[in-house]
This record gives C-alpha cells, structure tokens and sequence, in this order.
C-alpha cells in the first residue's frame, strides 16, 4: 500500500525550531520528487516546500524561505522538514505529498495525513 | 491573498452538473498545467485532475478539467451528496507551488 506519514508535529514557542519527518513506503521513493504543503485552522493549501529527486533541486515558499530547510534520506524513504524561527503564522497541518514525476513540478498524488504545528506561547 | 483565485463556495442539487473556475495569469496557468485537489471533510486532499484534463485511476468521468489561456475550470456532471468538500485549483509558477484560495461545494 502506498502510504505517507508524518511525525514530528507539536506546540513549540515563537522562536524555537521543530523538524518533521514524513515516512514513505509502497513506491519507489528515490524515483519522485516530494513537497511539503500545509493548511492553517480553517484556511486554503499552502504549498510550503519542494525536493527533486536526488536533492539536486530545492525550493521554498516566500513565507518560509531562509527559515526552513527542506532534506531527504533516500536510503531511508524519508523526507524531513526543519523548521527554524517559529511564527505564530507558521500554524498549520503540515501534509507531506508525493510529485507525479522526478524532478518537481507535477500533481501532488499522494498525500499524507498531515502532523499539526502549533505556534504559541 | 491565494495567487490563483477562486470562488469561495458554489452549490447545487443531485444530478446537476457543476463547474468552479480558477483564475490565475501568465506566469503560472498561462504558461503551466492546471491541477484540481479535492478535500473531503476531515480529510487530507486528494488528487482530481492532473496536467489540466487527465482523471487519475479510480476518479469517476463525472469529473472533467479544462484551461484555456490564463483560466481554468471543473467540472461536476451528475452531482451527488458525497461531493460536497472544498476543491482547489493549484499550478506551478516560476518553480512554487500555487493553491487557490478553495471553492467550498455544497449539495443541496
């Protein structure tokens, strides 16, 4: 079955960091290119975060950039997110979803659950 | 502010047909492929339509994509109770992912 689920969420204070970690199985995951998306209390997507493939190609959300940095460990089907300098505007679920194709830049076709982050004092 | 911009709620009853429109500009649909997520109550989204018109497996042909220059549309022929959910049109602009802001669908 193809599957993708997160960890690593939790409230943490303006400021502090929290790393999160997406589990892949069911796929060949060093074949796709994998993204972070994530969906404030009662709001739209946010696309956050993309990786190619092999990490040759990252990119970010203006609204992170700088702040967040995005890595994968293919040899352990993972995908990770760290997350530096916490906001409160950094509320959200954060779902972990697979890319159609290698390089980024296709459908997101597999999602996770979703692991929530909450930023507060 | 969503950088593709969508009605924020549409309805209609069993059996009708549909459509949400997703508007955007030249630098992301105007230039890329459109894709339609749908979002179930509780739920994380799921892939509708990819690279403007194509239907994953599994999702029935009563769902259809369309995009004509820097718009695009969805559309839901037959319409029934399960599917009411929030939709969002996304695309690619300059290497980032773009949502719209979701179009909530109720069925009355």
């Amino acid at each position: 079955e193809v599957q993708l689920v997160e960890s690593g969420g939790g409230l943490v204070q303006p400021g502090r960091s929290l790393r999160l970690s997406c589990a892949a199985s069911g796929f060949t995951f060093d074949d796709y290119a994998m993204h972070w998306v994530r969906q404030a209390p009662g709001k739209g997507l946010e696309w956050v975060s993309g990786i190619s493939w092999n990490s040759g190609s990252t990119g970010y959300a203006d609204s992170v950039k700088g702040r967040f940095t995005i890595s994968r460990d293919n040899a352990k089907n993972s995908l990770y997110l760290q997350m530096n300098s916490l906001r409160a505007e950094d509320t959200a679920l954060y779902y972990c979803a697979k890319d159609m194709s290698w390089g980024s830049g296709d459908a997101f076709d597999i999602w996770g659950q979703g692991t929530m982050v909450t930023v507060s004092s | 502010q969503s950088v593709l911009t969508q009605p924020p709620s549409a309805s209609g009853t069993p059996g009708q047909r549909v459509t949400i429109s997703c508007s955007g500009s030249s630098s992301n649909i105007g230039s890329n492929y459109v894709y339609w997520y749908q979002q179930l109550p509780g739920t994380a989204p799921k892939l509708l339509i990819y690279r403007n018109n194509q239907r994953p497996s599994g999702v029935p042909d009563r769902f259809s994509g369309s995009k004509s220059g820097t718009s695009a549309s969805l559309a839901i022929s037959g319409l029934r109770s399960e599917d009411e959910a929030d939709y969002y049109c996304a695309a690619w602009d300059d290497s980032r992912g773009v949502f719209g802001g979701g179009t909530k669908l109720t069925v009355l």
